[in-house]
């Protein structure tokens, strides 16, 4: 399989609790983002890996937040404390580290939180 | 920054007839890519066509073509012959030199047999 893996595709938790999702790009691709959606919204860019360096986050990510990349292939991203309002597809994407190869900007399927 | 607009939250189409999503967009960066991605219920983004700023021809992929109108800022989806399948949610976005994608709201298309 070529594409980009989430995992899992579905989370219910209760609120107060931590989860982790993971993230696997396309092999060659050495950029790595996550984004959040919310019913009826656009994704919204949350952070980014070039490599296993992180180079961006969103004022959309707060201190509950974490994400990690930590031999430039797989990522975690993990929400400490989950509140109702974290409730959203968590959306991971990955592209070649290149602005003429923006084609290879390619989504996974999403992990779909849902806080109870 | 950069801002996407689509003012069209939903549209119908007839089947085998073409449509088009409307997309606009603000930046500052004079290098940049639009995006459309598709988005049915199973929830995956799928990628449908790429216009960089530069490109001198309209973007095309087999049913889907862009119009792109730099002066306007506009980059207009166009799907010929709409199938019972092109019911999802499209989103247009942007990025400059191949950084995080900024969406837009999107558009629920529906096609009608």
């Amino acid at each position: 399989d070529t594409g980009v893996s989430q995992d899992p595709r579905h989370k219910i938790t209760k609120r107060g609790q931590n989860v982790t999702f993971r993230c696997d790009p396309i092999s060659e691709h050495n950029r790595l983002y996550w984004y959040r959606q919310t019913l009826g919204q656009g994704p919204e860019f949350l952070t980014y890996f070039q490599n296993e360096a992180q180079l961006e986050k969103s004022r959309l990510l707060s201190d509950r937040f974490s994400a990690e990349r930590p031999k430039g292939s797989f990522s975690t991203l993990e929400i400490q404390r989950t509140e109702q309002g974290d409730s959203a597809m968590y959306l991971c994407a990955s592209s070649l580290g290149d602005s003429r190869h923006l084609y290879g900007y390619t989504f996974g399927s999403g992990t779909r939180l849902t806080v109870v | 920054a950069q801002k996407i607009t689509q003012t069209q939250p939903g549209m119908f189409v007839q089947e085998k007839e073409a449509v088009t999503l409307d997309c606009t967009y603000d930046t500052s960066d004079p290098s940049y890519g639009l995006f459309w991605y598709k988005q049915p219920s199973s929830g995956e983004m799928i990628f449908l066509i790429y216009q960089g700023s530069y490109d001198q021809q309209n973007a095309t992929e087999g049913r889907y073509s862009l119009n792109f109108q730099k002066a306007r800022k506009s980059a207009n989806l166009v799907i010929s012959a709409s199938q019972l399948g092109d019911s999802a949610m499209y989103f247009c976005a942007i990025t400059p030199a191949g950084n995080m994608l900024t969406f837009g709201g999107g558009t629920r298309l529906m096609v009608k047999p």
